[in-house]
């Protein structure tokens, strides 16, 4: 199946800290999707992105299909940012990453 | 736009007894459905495939008839807990695709159960 790594597994930041967060694939990829899982449970859909760079805010994510890796870059973290940041793979249904556990500390 | 529901957001019922979990797309149509469950600190898993008017599609190893799920109309899908054990204690979540963009999945807040 379909194998998907995100790395770092946890990540602790101090406010005002840039970081980056990346996801390996082990297949082609049809789309590619970020979300953010806040502290309460809600997964909050970031961004769709099969290939190419995306910015919304003060998040961007770059997809390099053909190296089979994204990354999703997080500037200026504030605590709200603070959880559990995934990538999935969409091929009808989404493969999950194990996730990466960003802590912001004020 | 595009806002899923999940209903209760938490139960605590006792071993022996079933717990219906109720999944809406409150703005837009889904012909598909999605549930998942997620044990703490892990990522999601997901357990199966709900369309609309059709029997869902389960996942290997996620028991047909100890979660049962309905999708009868294009706004509500239920998952059933039959018989609830301790260890079917979790968090589930429920996604709808949204017909109009056949690729894009949003979540519900999710349901935290506890059997005890």
């Amino acid at each position: 199946g379909i194998q998907v790594e995100q790395s770092p597994p946890d990540l602790i930041l101090q406010e005002g800290a840039n970081s980056t967060l990346r996801c390996n694939f082990s297949d082609s990829v049809n789309n590619l999707q970020w979300f953010h899982q806040n502290p309460w449970g809600q997964l909050i859909n970031l961004f769709y992105i099969p290939s190419g760079t995306k910015q919304n805010g003060r998040l961007s994510a770059t997809t390099v299909a053909t190296e089979r890796y994204s990354l999703l870059y997080i500037s200026s973290s504030q605590t709200t940012d603070s959880g559990v940041y995934f990538c999935a793979l969409v091929d009808y249904k989404l493969s999950f990453g194990a996730g990466t556990t960003v802590t912001v500390r004020a | 736009g595009a806002v899923v529901s999940q209903h209760p957001s938490r139960v605590i019922c006792k071993s022996g007894t079933s717990v219906k979990i109720e999944c809406r797309s409150l703005d837009f149509q889904a012909t598909t459905m999605f549930w998942y469950r997620q044990f703490p600190k892990k990522s999601l898993m997901l357990m199966a495939t709900s369309n609309e008017g059709s029997k869902a599609t389960y996942e290997q190893g996620v028991e047909k008839d100890k979660f049962l799920i309905n999708h009868a109309s294009l706004t509500l899908s239920t998952l059933t807990v039959t018989s609830a054990h301790p260890e079917d204690s979790s968090f589930y979540i429920c996604s709808a695709r949204d017909s109009r963009v056949t690729e894009t999945q949003y979540f519900g807040p999710g349901t935290r159960l506890l059997v005890l």
